[in-house]
This record gives C-alpha cells, sequence and structure tokens, in this order.
C-alpha cells in the first residue's frame, strides 16, 4: 500500500469553479505537507507549505490539513485556464528533511 | 524564482553509454536532492546531500552515483545506461532550515534506446 494515495483525475472544471483536489495518507509521523504544481515539461513549483494540521490561505489558494482524519486538501477558487495543471501533494516527517512522498498527483483542465 | 538549472534538458543516448546530468543551483542552499519521475507516476528520490562531500542514497534503488564537490553543483552520472534507466530525472534544492521547501529544476527527459 501506497503512503501517500492521490487520485490521478484527470479533473476537468469551467473557469471559475471550485476545485478541491485531496490526498490521504498512512503514516502519523508527517508533520509536513505539501502542495505543488507541475506545468508540462517542467518541474514541480511549490504552492502551499503547512506544518501539522489547520488551514493556509494565499490568494485563491487554501491548504488543509486535517490529521486526525490523515487528509489534506487544496482548494482553488475561481479557477483560470492558467491552473491547468498536475498537482502534487507531498509530505515528509521530522528530521526527514527534504525526503518528501508524493503522490501520483492529479492533471486538472480549466476550460476557458 | 528559483535559480536551478538542469542540463541537458532531453537526452537521447544509446545503451552502454555514460552520461553525466548535471545541476547547478545560484541559492547557496546546502541540500540538494535527485528525484526520478516516471509518466504518471509518483516522484521518488534516489539521492540527496546534505553538503560538500556529503550524498546519500535515496529510498529508491539506483544505480547512478553522485557527487558533491562544491556547493552548487550536484552532478548525477549513469556508467552505463540502459533502457530501464529512461525516465524524467528532478533536481531539487533547499535551505539548510525549513528543508521541507524544495525548489525544482525543469529536469532532464533521459531515453535510452
Amino acid at each position: 500500500q501506497k503512503e501517500v494515495e492521490q487520485d490521478p483525475g484527470p479533473l476537468s472544471v469551467p473557469e471559475g469553479a471550485i476545485v478541491s483536489l485531496n490526498c490521504t495518507y498512512s503514516n502519523s509521523a508527517f508533520q509536513y505537507f505539501m502542495w505543488y504544481r507541475q506545468y508540462s515539461r517542467k518541474g514541480p513549483e511549490l504552492l502551499m507549505y503547512t506544518y501539522s494540521s489547520g488551514n493556509k490561505e494565499d490568494g485563491r489558494f487554501t491548504a488543509q490539513v486535517d490529521k486526525s482524519s490523515k487528509y489534506i486538501s487544496l482548494f482553488i477558487r475561481d479557477s483560470q485556464p492558467s491552473d491547468s495543471a498536475t498537482y502534487l501533494c507531498a509530505m515528509s516527517a521530522v528530521g526527514n528533511t527534504g525526503k518528501l512522498i508524493f503522490g501520483q498527483g492529479t492533471t486538472l483542465q480549466v476550460k476557458p | 524564482e528559483a535559480d536551478i538549472y538542469q542540463t541537458p534538458r532531453y537526452l537521447v543516448i544509446g545503451t552502454g553509454k555514460k552520461i553525466t546530468l548535471e545541476c547547478s543551483q545560484t541559492m547557496g542552499h546546502d541540500k540538494m536532492y535527485w528525484y526520478q519521475q516516471d509518466p504518471g507516476m509518483e516522484l521518488h528520490l534516489i539521492h540527496y546531500s546534505y553538503g560538500v562531500n556529503s550524498t546519500e542514497k535515496g529510498d529508491l534503488s539506483s544505480e547512478s552515483t553522485v557527487s558533491r564537490i562544491r556547493t552548487e553543483h550536484f552532478p548525477l552520472t549513469l556508467e552505463s545506461a540502459r533502457p530501464s534507466h529512461t525516465s524524467q530525472y528532478l533536481c531539487a534544492s533547499s535551505e539548510r532550515t525549513g528543508g521541507e521547501k524544495l525548489f525544482f529544476g525543469s529536469g532532464t527527459q533521459l531515453s535510452v534506446l
């Protein structure tokens, strides 16, 4: 069983929609939770970073972590065609700096 | 914007050849990493370094080797390329503290014929 599960999609939504992306995990030692965005033929780009539980908001993006359920989410409000990309969740435990465990990635397409 | 560079972007090479994938960063980061990514699959850590003359193998077994003789440079070498090495190789770096925030290069897409 994978430590991190993420539905690969693809997910297709109309412009302006609210998008919800999710990951579940099994390792209770994970304390750092990240979302990366990866455009085609590019490297991943850090989008959101959260330590432990709670919510974090940055513009149109909101990241949520529910450690009791081992479930993390990324919400995108007012989605734009430029948001079309693959979104990767990643996480690590304390002391495992940089040794991230990634989800498979969800491919999102936002149609004009 | 992260300043981490990988060359070449694309490499097509025959079986048995020796190859070196270059990675350089100008941010002064102590920590550097190599991840491997196949289409539609997770990224897997194959090598990491926490500083000069420090290298470790990652969770995914790899026949490649790395070196770190300068802070800014972290090349990956395959002594004898095989078709099973065909993949995308992503280099990343992070600061000594807050090291979970990785900055990635654009990757090298390697195809071994």
